[in-house]
C-alpha cells in the first residue's frame, strides 16, 4: 500500500497568513492526488485534483503542486473559513490511502 | 446539483447489524462509480472501497472484508454499506463519496454528509 505522509501535522496561523502544507508518498503516483477539507462535522471537500487542478467553485488563494513524491499545498492569504483539516489522497492505486490530515488553526 | 443524502445516526449493541444507505440525486446514477470511508472519532479517513454503480461488483479494501457489504438499488438511486458482527471499533462516521474521471484517474468529488454508527453496549 503506498503511505502518505503530511507535515506538519499541526499549524497555527493567522488570517491573511500564506500556509504550506506537504505530502510525501512512499512511491511514485505521478500526478494522481488530490486535496480535500474537512470542517468539524462536516465532509470532506474536494479542492485539488490531479495534484495541481483547482476543482469548480474552489477559490483561487488554494493552489497545489508537485509530482511522483512530494506535493504541496498552499493556501494564499489565509481566510477566516479556511481553518480546516486538510487531507491529501493518492488515486495513483489500490487501495486509495489518505495522509492523515494537517489541522490549521487560529493563532 | 449532485446530492448524496445518507441516512440517520444509529446506536446499536455489539453483535448486531447496521445498513447505511447513500441516496443520489442531481445525476445518472449508474454512471459513477460509489466510494466508501470511514473516519473513526477525532482520526483521519480510510477508504473502505468502492463499488461499480453499473455492474453492481464491489471492491473491498482489505480491513474491511467479511463483515461490511455494498450494495445498490439502483431504482432508487441507492448505494448501501451493511456492517454484520458489530463491534465497539466499528463507532466512526461512515461517508458515501461519487467517483469522478479526471486527468486520468477518479476523484471523489461529492460527499454524502456522513452516518454515524455508535456500537455500544
Amino acid at each position: 500500500d503506498i503511505q502518505l505522509t503530511q507535515s506538519p501535522s499541526f499549524l497555527s496561523a493567522s488570517v491573511g497568513d500564506r500556509v504550506t502544507i506537504t505530502c510525501r508518498a512512499s512511491q511514485g503516483i505521478s500526478n494522481y492526488l488530490a486535496w480535500y477539507q474537512q470542517k468539524p462535522g462536516k465532509a470532506p471537500k474536494l479542492l485539488i485534483y490531479a495534484a495541481s487542478t483547482l476543482q469548480s467553485g474552489v477559490p483561487s488563494r488554494f493552489s497545489g503542486s508537485g509530482s511522483g513524491t512530494e506535493f504541496t499545498l498552499t493556501i494564499n492569504s489565509l481566510q477566516p473559513e479556511d481553518f480546516a483539516t486538510y487531507y491529501c489522497q493518492q488515486v495513483n492505486s489500490y487501495p486509495r490511502t489518505f495522509g492523515q490530515g494537517t489541522k490549521v488553526e487560529i493563532k | 446539483q449532485v446530492q448524496l443524502v445518507q441516512s440517520g445516526s444509529e446506536l446499536k449493541k455489539p453483535g448486531a447489524s447496521v445498513k447505511v444507505s447513500c441516496k443520489a440525486s442531481g445525476y445518472t446514477f449508474t454512471s459513477n462509480a460509489m466510494n466508501w470511508v470511514r473516519q473513526a472519532p477525532g482520526q483521519g479517513l480510510e477508504w473502505m472501497g468502492w463499488i461499480n454503480t453499473n455492474a453492481g461488483n464491489p471492491t473491498y479494501a482489505q480491513d474491511f472484508t467479511g463483515r461490511f457489504v455494498f450494495s445498490l438499488d439502483t431504482s432508487v438511486s441507492t448505494a448501501f454499506l451493511q456492517i454484520s458482527s458489530l463491534k465497539p471499533e466499528d463507532t466512526a462516521v461512515y461517508y458515501c463519496a461519487r467517483t469522478i474521471a479526471a486527468a486520468g484517474s477518479f476523484y471523489f468529488d461529492n460527499w454524502g454528509q456522513g452516518t454515524l454508527v455508535t456500537v455500544s453496549s
